[in-house]
């Protein structure tokens, strides 16, 4: 079984601030996948970014980027330059490789205010 | 690329009644989910398909709830004798087969169940 938390239900940021959102996950897979999915104000949700357990390296997407401590099991996101079109729910979420569905955490949700 | 997409958008129904949602993924994926997210939670897996074959279902669905895809492609997800707890957004995802990105979903917009 996994499980994934996100500690913090809420956040704000001022435009062209950075901001991190915290995730920490649990699982017994040795093989796994770890996303960022983002859900605006009655909009549809988005993959943001998507970092492979094996990979050392930390993703990067333009202005996002992760911070993944494997030891840890801890996966945050940093948005750079925040955006007022950035407000929306972060979701942390958590996919072994040999189940296609995902887990996901209850939500950060972020207010980048002008 | 049309995206995922789910029929209806709203669904207001009387308790007992029985409702079906669609849902139509990217034509070229091959694996498609249902989720069920309640106010302030997270997605909650409930079922998925590979192809026309249901490979899981959580113990979150009861004997009220059943799903098929009868040929691959769309879905269906119906809910028996609804329950005010029933109520709650249902949405849909699909990812691609094979390869690394076969493990990225891409959400519906979701059909948001209303049971009075």
């Amino acid at each position: 079984a996994q499980t994934v938390t996100q500690s913090q239900p809420e956040m704000s940021v001022q435009e062209a601030e950075t901001v991190t959102l915290s995730c920490t996950y649990d699982t017994s897979e040795s093989n796994y996948y770890l996303f960022w999915y983002k859900q605006p104000p009655s909009r549809q949700m988005i993959l943001v970014i998507r970092q492979e357990a094996y990979k050392q390296q930390n993703a990067t997407e333009n202005r996002f980027s992760v911070n993944f401590q494997k030891a840890a099991k801890s996966f945050s996101l940093k948005i750079s330059d925040s955006q007022l079109g950035d407000t929306a729910m972060y979701f942390c979420a958590c996919s072994h490789t040999n189940a296609g569905k995902s887990t996901f955490g209850d939500g950060t949700t972020l207010t980048v205010k002008p | 690329d049309t995206g995922v997409s789910q029929d209806p958008r709203h669904k207001i129904t009387k308790r007992g009644q029985n409702v079906t949602f669609r849902c139509d993924p990217i034509s070229e994926h091959n694996r498609l989910y249902w989720y069920r997210q309640t106010l302030g939670q997270g997605p909650e897996f409930l079922t998925y398909f590979q192809n026309e074959a249901q490979l899981e279902k959580s113990r979150l669905l009861s004997d009220r709830f059943s799903a098929e895809r009868p040929k691959g492609s769309f879905s269906t997800l119906e809910i028996q004798r609804t329950e005010q707890g029933d109520s709650a957004m249902y949405l849909c995802a699909s990812s691609p087969r094979g390869g690394t990105r076969s493990y990225e979903q891409y959400f519906g917009p979701g059909t948001r169940l209303t049971v009075t």
